[in-house]
C-alpha cells in the first residue's frame, strides 16, 4: 500500500534552534518528493521538489534530503524563526498520483 | 497578481442543502485541482481539470461535481451536503501537468465548510 508517514506529529522548539522533520514512504514507483509549508488557516506553499537523482536540496534555511534506497526524506530547518511555526507536509508522487503525509506541526517559541 | 483565490472563506450548511465553491486563478494555469483536508489525514484530491472544458475524478469524488467553463475558474459543487463533507477545501493550480517533475501547485487560502 502506498503510504507517507511523517514524524514527529508535533514539535516545539526554541527560536534560533535547529530541527529535523522526517518523512518515510512506501510509494512506488517513485517520481518525486515534495515538502510544503502550511501556515495556520492558509494553503500549502511549496518548499522543495526532489527527484530520484537528487539527495539534497536547499531553499534558504530549509534543507531537504532524500535517500531513495531507504525511502526516507528529512527536512532540516536551521536557526528557526517564529515565522517557521507551521505544519510541514511531505508529498510523494508516482507521476500522476500524489500521496500526502499528515504533516508535522512545528511551533517555534521565543 | 492575486494568485489563487477562493470564495467563500467560510460557510455553514444544513444537511441536504447545496452550494458552490469558487476558485479563481490569474496565472493562466492550465491545471486546476480541488482537495479536501481533514484532521489526521493528508490532503485528498476530489476532482481536477487539465484545461478549460475538461474535468476528471480524483481520489474522493463522490458527492461533488465540478465545472471548468473558463480557464481561470474551477467550481466545486455540493449537490446535497452531508455532515461527512465538513472539511477545509483547497483549490490549487499549476502551469504543468502532475507528471512533470518541475510541476508546482499553487494553493488558495481554503474554504472552511461546516455541514450540520
Amino acid at each position: 500500500k502506498n503510504q507517507v508517514e511523517q514524524s514527529p506529529q508535533s514539535l516545539i522548539i526554541l527560536e534560533g534552534k535547529n530541527c529535523t522533520l522526517q518523512c518515510n514512504y512506501t510509494v512506488s514507483p517513485f517520481s518525486n518528493l515534495r515538502w510544503y509549508k502550511q501556515d495556520t488557516g492558509r494553503g500549502p506553499v511549496s518548499l522543495t521538489i526532489m527527484t530520484f537523482s537528487e539527495n539534497t536540496k536547499s531553499n534558504g534555511r530549509y534543507t531537504a534530503t532524500l535517500d531513495a534506497d531507504t525511502k526516507q526524506s528529512s527536512l532540516h530547518i536551521t536557526a528557526s524563526q517564529l515565522s517557521d511555526s507551521a505544519s510541514y507536509i511531505c508529498v510523494v508522487t508516482t507521476g500522476n498520483q500524489f500521496y500526502f503525509g499528515t504533516g508535522t506541526s512545528l511551533t517555534v517559541i521565543p | 497578481n492575486a494568485g489563487v483565490t477562493q470564495t467563500p472563506k467560510f460557510r455553514v450548511l444544513k444537511t441536504g442543502q447545496s452550494m458552490t465553491l469558487l476558485c479563481a486563478q490569474d496565472m493562466n494555469h492550465e491545471y486546476m485541482y480541488w482537495y479536501r483536508q481533514d484532521p489526521g489525514m493528508g490532503l485528498r484530491l476530489i476532482h481536477y481539470s487539465v484545461g478549460e472544458g475538461t474535468t476528471a475524478k480524483g481520489e474522493v469524488p463522490d458527492g461533488y461535481n465540478v465545472s471548468r467553463l473558463k480557464k481561470q475558474n474551477f467550481l466545486l459543487g455540493l449537490e446535497s451536503a452531508a455532515p461527512s463533507q465538513t472539511s477545509v477545501y483547497f483549490c490549487a493550480s499549476s502551469p504543468y501537468p502532475r507528471t512533470e517533475n518541475k510541476e508546482t501547485q499553487y494553493f488558495g487560502p481554503g474554504t472552511r465548510l461546516l455541514v450540520l
